[in-house]
């Protein structure tokens, strides 16, 4: 099985320029997230999805869009990009049947700004 | 908002126990997990345990519960070179399976 498959997984950016992370699923899960690893701070929740056509606002969205058209793929958008969005970003998939609410990972896209 | 703590890194040596401890704030979590990084991939669920228990034993892993002090941890006995990794402690809480984590915690195991 795929599971949560990421790309790419490595970039690099000039300050103002625009890219997506793409991210998709093939466990037929309704929750769709994308976290960002920093150093010192863990992860952090930047948006998520709950289903097709529904999308939400995590910890830290600014300068981040998403779209659910599908339940398999959930893109991250960076619309002009910043150093300060220089991280590792992680896309993760959940069902939200009545179980542990495991979350299963992508390998993460290491993104650099300059 | 909810809040994670965790200390930032831990050294054993190959065969010691290990110990990794957090905090959380949400009262309301219904599981809080334990998540392991190892290098260059993503994280993998390590063990869970559910909010009304207070201990869960998985082979060499104990998670213990203090739900009032929000304290969480996890033991690792006879721990091996390959716990190296980084260990992150999260609740679900805040609203629809929002899972908040912690800062995470390196595991430094010596041989």
């Amino acid at each position: 099985n795929a599971g949560v498959t990421q790309t790419p997984k490595f970039q690099v950016l000039k300050t103002g320029q625009s890219m997506t992370l793409q991210c998709a699923q093939d466990m037929n899960h309704e929750y769709m997230s994308w976290y960002r690893q920093d150093p010192g701070m863990g992860l952090r929740l930047i948006h998520y999805s709950v289903g097709a056509g529904i999308t939400d606002q995590g910890e830290v969205p600014n300068g981040y869009n998403v779209s659910r058209s599908t339940t398999e793929d959930f893109p991250l958008r960076l619309l002009s990009a910043a150093p300060s969005q220089t991280s590792v970003y992680f896309c993760a998939s959940s069902s939200t049947g009545r179980n542990t609410g495991e979350l299963f990972f992508g390998e993460g896209s290491r993104l650099t700004v300059l | 908002g909810e809040d994670v703590e965790q200390s930032l890194f831990l050294s054993v040596r190959e065969g010691d126990s290990s110990v990794i401890n957090c905090t959380y704030t949400d009262s309301s979590s219904t599981y809080l997990y334990w998540y392991k990084q190892e290098p260059g991939a993503g994280l993998q669920l390590l063990t869970y345990i559910f909010s009304n228990m207070d201990m869960k034993q998985d082979q060499r892993l104990t998670v213990l519960l203090n739900k009032k002090d929000k304290h969480l941890s996890l033991r690792i006995a006879d721990t091996q070179t390959g716990d190296s990794a980084i260990y992150f402690c999260a609740e679900e809480g805040g609203g629809y399976q929002k899972v908040t984590f912690g800062t995470g915690t390196k595991l430094q195991v010596i041989p």
